[in-house]
This record gives structure tokens, C-alpha cells and sequence, in this order.
């Protein structure tokens, strides 16, 4: 079957970094995506990584490691209005290119 | 302009009803999806059409049917309703299948009592 494990919960102080991991374990993996939803929102796209590395977007930054079926999404300088859950979501090459989505950390971000 | 739309908004009905929401995109894009988000806020793919042509259909009761006029709409029809189908549904398009960047439309909230 098809899983991706990330934290519920992530707590940080404004002006702070903060790294939400995501672990997958899933079979024809072609790359991975990180959304943001605000409360009563739509999900909106952050990144996407299909090759190992680091890539940068301003205050966001994704990273994927394919050989240990891991990537995280790092927010720097972060902002009260970062609060929201950040989803990350694998992209399938089997079944029509299928996007399967994590559960979601919900991300408090305090004063 | 809003790039994808959902109508309606709110849906409120009793078990056993037949209901429909509807979606649009304006973004010229070839493929579109049906997800359906539960109230622990896990988002679930259930239907992808391109270009009218279904090519993901999730483990979904057959309850639910899509339909394709174009590939600007795409409507999710469900029979039948039950409690357990109370969600957040939201469509999403993609500029074509074997894009990663998908546009996710504002959700329609169904409440079934």
C-alpha cells in the first residue's frame, strides 16, 4: 500500500524556522509536492521536488532524499499568517499520474 | 477572475437525497480531479478526468458518479446520500496529466443530517 507519515502538530515562534518531515513508503514514486491550507481554505501549491536536493522558493525551501524516502518542507522567517497545515503529497507514476496526500501538520505559529 | 469555481458553496440535505455539485475552470487546462476531504482534514483523491476521459477512478462507492461535458467542467453527482459522505469535496485542475501543480477550486462543504 501507499503511506506518507508526517508530524499533526508543529509549534513555533514568529521569526523562527521551522522543518515539517515527511516520510513515505510507496510504489512508483515520481516526486513530491508540499500544499498549504488555511482554515476554511483550498489547498494551495508551495513546491515540488522530483530529483534529490534542496529546492528554494523566498521563505520556503523543500527538500527530498528518494533513497531514503523522505522530504521536508523548511519556512524560514516565519509569519503569523504561516499558520495553516502544509500537506505533503507524492506524485504516482502508476494509475494516471495519482497524487496521494499526508495527513497534514497543523503549524501554530506564536507572537 | 477565478481560476477554478465550485458551486455550491454549502450543501445542506437529508439522507437518501440526490444531490450535485458543479466545477469550472477557466485556466485552459486538460485534466481536472474530485478530492474529498474528511473532517480530519485527510484529502482523498476520488476521480480524475483529461479531456473527458476518465482516468482515475479511486475506490469510490458507485454513489457517486462524475460527469465531463468539457474539459472545463467537471461534475461530481452523488446518490443516495449518506452520513458518513458529510465532507469537503473540492476540484482541482492541472494543466495536463503529467503535471504536479494542481489549482484546488474553493470546496463545497456537504452536510448530510
Amino acid at each position: 500500500g501507499q503511506s506518507l507519515e508526517q508530524p499533526s502538530e508543529v509549534t513555533a515562534v514568529e521569526g523562527a524556522i521551522v522543518q515539517i518531515n515527511c516520510t513515505y513508503q510507496t510504489s512508483g514514486f515520481y516526486g513530491l509536492s508540499w500544499y498549504q491550507q488555511h482554515d476554511g481554505g483550498a489547498p494551495t501549491f508551495l513546491s515540488y521536488n522530483a530529483l534529490d536536493g534542496l529546492e528554494e522558493t523566498g521563505r520556503f525551501s523543500s527538500f527530498l532524499s528518494r533513497s531514503d524516502s523522505y522530504g521536508y518542507l523548511l519556512l524560514q522567517e516565519l509569519q503569523m499568517k504561516d499558520s495553516a497545515s502544509y500537506f505533503c503529497a507524492v506524485r504516482l507514476n502508476t494509475g494516471g499520474f495519482k497524487t496521494i496526500f499526508g495527513a497534514g501538520t497543523r503549524l501554530f505559529v506564536k507572537a | 477572475d477565478t481560476a477554478v469555481s465550485q458551486t455550491p458553496k454549502y450543501l445542506v440535505t437529508q439522507m437518501g437525497n440526490d444531490k450535485s455539485i458543479k466545477c469550472e475552470q477557466n485556466l485552459g487546462h486538460d485534466t481536472m480531479y474530485w478530492y474529498k476531504q474528511d473532517s480530519k482534514k485527510f484529502l482523498k483523491i476520488m476521480f480524475s478526468y483529461n479531456n473527458k476521459e476518465l482516468i482515475i477512478n479511486e475506490t469510490v462507492p458507485n454513489r457517486f458518479s462524475p460527469k465531463s461535458p468539457d474539459k472545463a467542467h467537471l461534475n461530481l453527482h452523488i446518490n443516495s446520500l449518506e452520513l458518513g459522505d458529510s465532507a469537503v469535496y473540492f476540484c482541482a485542475s492541472s494543466q495536463d496529466r503529467d503535471s504536479y501543480e494542481q489549482y484546488f477550486g474553493p470546496g463545497t462543504r456537504l452536510t448530510v443530517t
